[in-house]
């Protein structure tokens, strides 16, 4: 079945240290996004990108860095200037970054800090 | 910029209750509106979608109308599962432009008692 598959889903950061949520989509989407999610927040978008090579900041890019060097994977970095990590991480694909496509997701990736 | 105001829960309902979650939104020129729901520990699916003024969206016994004349997308249903018990997003896709986000309400928790 296709679908969004993020990885792993619960990680533990130590002070300082950078880390690397991985999303892989075999939909053959375009367009990638990541979201980050906090309790009573919503989502909140951080990075998107609608073609290998190429990305976007979102809302809150700051602390984040992205790479697009395959269609499939989109993996997401989670910097040592990120102060405040603790959240929940959503990764979605839709067909092309158009605002009637709709955003599939994965099942996410609960970053914790030790 | 765009914004969504979807209703604050909690929200607790016996089975075979009828649901209404409303929700309003901000935007310049016509949005595209969407319905997530997401299920304990997972990821978010897109549960129904509209795209014009007047447009309904309806998914396994949920509906919302598009309503441009009260900026409003609200969810009904008209008979709840206990398998019905998540908690719901309404978001918005802005028309044009180069940013194809989601903008998010911060979700309604729905809980459903047999």
């Amino acid at each position: 079945d296709g679908g969004i598959t993020q990885s792993p889903k619960y990680l533990f950061r130590k002070e300082g240290q950078n880390v690397t949520l991985s999303c892989e989509q075999n939909l053959n989407h375009d367009a990638m996004y990541w979201y980050r999610q906090d309790p009573g927040q919503g989502l909140r978008l951080i990075y998107y990108s609608q073609i290998v090579n190429d990305f976007q900041k979102g809302d809150i890019a700051e602390g984040y860095s992205v790479s697009r060097e395959k269609k499939e994977s989109f993996p997401l970095t989670v910097t040592s200037a990120q102060k405040n990590p603790t959240a929940f991480y959503l990764c979605a694909s839709s067909i092309i970054a158009r605002d009637n496509q709709p955003q599939h997701f994965g099942d996410g990736t609960r970053l914790s800090i030790l | 910029g765009d914004s969504v105001t979807q209703m604050e829960g909690p929200v607790t309902l016996s089975e075979e209750a009828f649901l209404t979650i409303n929700c309003t939104y901000t935007a310049t020129g016509y949005p595209s509106l969407f319905w997530y729901v997401q299920y304990p520990g997972e990821g978010l699916q897109l549960l129904l979608k509209a795209t014009k003024a007047d447009d309904k969206g309806s998914n396994k016994g949920f509906e919302a109308t598009y309503r441009k004349e009260t900026t409003s997308f609200h969810l009904e249903k008209g008979s709840v599962q206990v398998s019905d018990s998540a908690v719901y997003f309404c978001a918005l896709s802005a028309s044009g432009g180069s940013n194809y986000k989601l903008t998010f309400g911060k979700g309604t928790l729905l809980t459903v008692n047999p």
